[in-house]
């Protein structure tokens, strides 16, 4: 089956620093990959997502991931941590039956 | 991408009573799901509305405490029944985007259960 792990429960970063958020995927077959962002008392938004097209996925608001096989892996980036980031965001993975399984989240702290 | 609405958004509720939860979706979808997101946790699979037909179940979810209808190819709702504290989360749908590997979400429903 699969599934997503997703490292740290919380993560802090000082503003302007690199934002780095770990997803460890296990999948039988080329996965398609997902990272969902929620912003407090809100719903969730797509931040980007990996279809096998290509391994480095630029999402919404300088957001990007690479897929990397040979490490099971597909981490979130950005280069230059902004205030307005803060949120909780899921690593997902999407299962044959177009269900799509979530990790446990990490929440993103900005430290001013 | 579509555009979903809930209602209500948030109600707080007594025990052994019921809820239903609206979801509107702004194009005809056809898959729609339900979710749940516990306090402080990740969302769950509920089950998939199927238009037409009885919804799928995931485990550890059943019809009688969670039924489910899905009319028509825009809407669905969600009942959460004789509920007890340990209900109290979250709860949202989302609808599948037709080929794109995508889903989107509605902004969620905030249940409390005193």
């Amino acid at each position: 089956a699969q599934s997503v792990t997703q490292l740290g429960s919380h993560v802090s970063v000082s503003e302007g620093a690199l934002v780095l958020l770990r997803c460890n995927y296990s999948s039988s077959v080329p996965p398609y990959l997902f990272w969902y962002v929620q912003y407090p008392n809100q719903g969730l938004q797509l931040l980007l997502k990996y279809t096998s097209a290509a391994t480095l996925v630029k999402g919404i608001n300088g957001f990007e991931a690479e897929f990397k096989k040979s490490e099971t892996s597909f981490h979130l980036t950005k280069p230059s941590a902004h205030m307005s980031d803060a949120a909780e965001y899921f690593c997902a993975v999407e299962n044959r039956d177009d269900k799509i399984i979530f990790g446990k989240g990490t929440r993103l702290h900005i430290l001013p | 991408s579509a555009v979903i609405s809930q209602k209500p958004s948030r109600d707080i509720c007594q025990r052994g009573t019921s809820l239903t939860i609206q979801c509107q979706v702004d194009s005809q979808v056809t898959m729609m799901f339900w979710y749940r997101q516990q306090p402080g946790q990740s969302l769950t699979l509920i089950a998939t509305a199927n238009q037409g037909s009885e919804a799928t179940y995931e485990s550890g979810f059943v019809i009688d405490k969670f039924p489910i209808s899905r009319p028509n190819l825009t809407f669905s709702t969600l009942t959460v029944s004789n509920m007890s504290p340990e209900d109290s989360s979250i709860y949202l749908c989302s609808v599948g985007s037709g080929g794109l590997n995508e889903q989107y979400f509605g902004p969620g429903t905030r249940l409390t259960v005193t």
